[in-house]
C-alpha cells in the first residue's frame, strides 16, 4: 500500500483563525513533507520531518507548525489564517533523505480562508 | 542556489502521437535525482520516471521515456502513443544528492485531443 491520506479533502477557515491539516502514511517511511500548491504555480516546500527532526524553510518559518508524533503521522498547523493561505496542501512521504526514492504524494487538501 | 525550469505553459497535440516537454535545471552538484510527475484532475501527484545524474542512459517506464543532456542540464520528458488520460499538469523536480528537498518546476499542462 504506497498510500498516503490527507483531512480533510476541503477546508474552510476563517481569516485569524487556526488551521490543522493531517496527514497519515504507513509505508513507515522516515521522511514527511508538507508542500504548498497554488494554481500555476509550482508545489512550494513549506517543512519536512526526517525522523523526528523538524526542518522548516526560511522563508515561510513563522508561518506553519508541524508536529509528528509517531513515524505514521505529521500535522501541519497554521495559527493565524489569512486570504494568501489559501491553497492546496500537499503531504507527501519518502525513504531516506536525499535518495533516489521518490516523493509519494496525499490526494491534498484545499484550503481557502474567508 | 537550486533551481527547476519549464518554460512550456501548455501544450496541445493529437492523441497518439508523440510529445516532448522541456525542463532544465540549476544546480552546482555533481551528483542530484531528477524526476518528472503528473498531476491529475483530481489534484493527486503521481511519481512517473527518474533519472540519476551519474547514469548516462536515459530511464524509460512504460511509455514515458527522458531525454537527459547534463552538459545542458537538461532533461526531458518524452511521451509517446499519447492518450487522452495523458492530459494532466507534468512537473519537472530535482532533489541533491543527501538532501531532503525536493524542488519543482511551475509545471505544463498538456493536453491530448481526439
Amino acid at each position: 500500500d504506497t498510500t498516503v491520506k490527507q483531512n480533510p479533502r476541503y477546508k474552510l477557515a476563517r481569516v485569524g483563525k487556526p488551521v490543522n491539516l493531517i496527514c497519515s502514511q504507513t509505508m513507515n517511511h522516515d521522511t514527511m513533507y508538507w508542500y504548498q500548491k497554488k494554481p500555476n504555480q509550482a508545489p512550494k516546500l513549506l517543512l519536512f520531518y526526517y525522523d523526528k527532526i523538524l526542518n522548516r524553510e526560511a522563508d515561510t518559518f513563522e508561518k506553519f507548525q508541524s508536529s509528528r508524533p509517531n513515524n505514521s503521522f505529521c500535522s501541519l498547523y497554521i495559527g493565524s489564517a489569512g486570504l494568501e493561505y489559501s491553497a492546496m496542501y500537499l503531504c507527501a512521504s519518502s525513504v531516506g533523505l536525499g535518495s533516489a526514492e521518490t516523493l509519494y504524494f496525499g490526494s491534498g487538501t484545499r484550503l481557502t480562508v474567508l | 542556489a537550486q533551481k527547476v525550469t519549464q518554460t512550456q505553459t501548455s501544450i496541445s497535440v493529437v492523441e497518439k502521437t508523440t510529445v516532448t516537454m522541456d525542463c532544465v535545471y540549476e544546480t552546482r552538484d555533481s551528483s542530484y535525482f531528477l524526476f518528472w510527475y503528473k498531476q491529475t484532475a483530481s489534484g493527486e501527484i503521481v511519481f512517473l520516471i527518474r533519472q540519476d545524474s551519474y547514469k548516462k542512459e536515459n530511464a524509460t517506464v512504460g511509455h514515458y521515456s527522458l531525454n537527459f543532456q547534463k552538459p545542458k542540464s537538461s532533461i526531458g520528458l518524452i511521451i509517446t502513443a499519447t492518450q487522452i488520460e495523458d492530459s494532466a499538469v507534468y512537473f519537472c523536480a530535482m532533489r541533491r544528492y543527501n538532501q531532503g528537498k525536493l524542488i519543482f518546476g511551475q509545471g505544463t499542462k498538456l493536453s491530448i485531443k481526439p
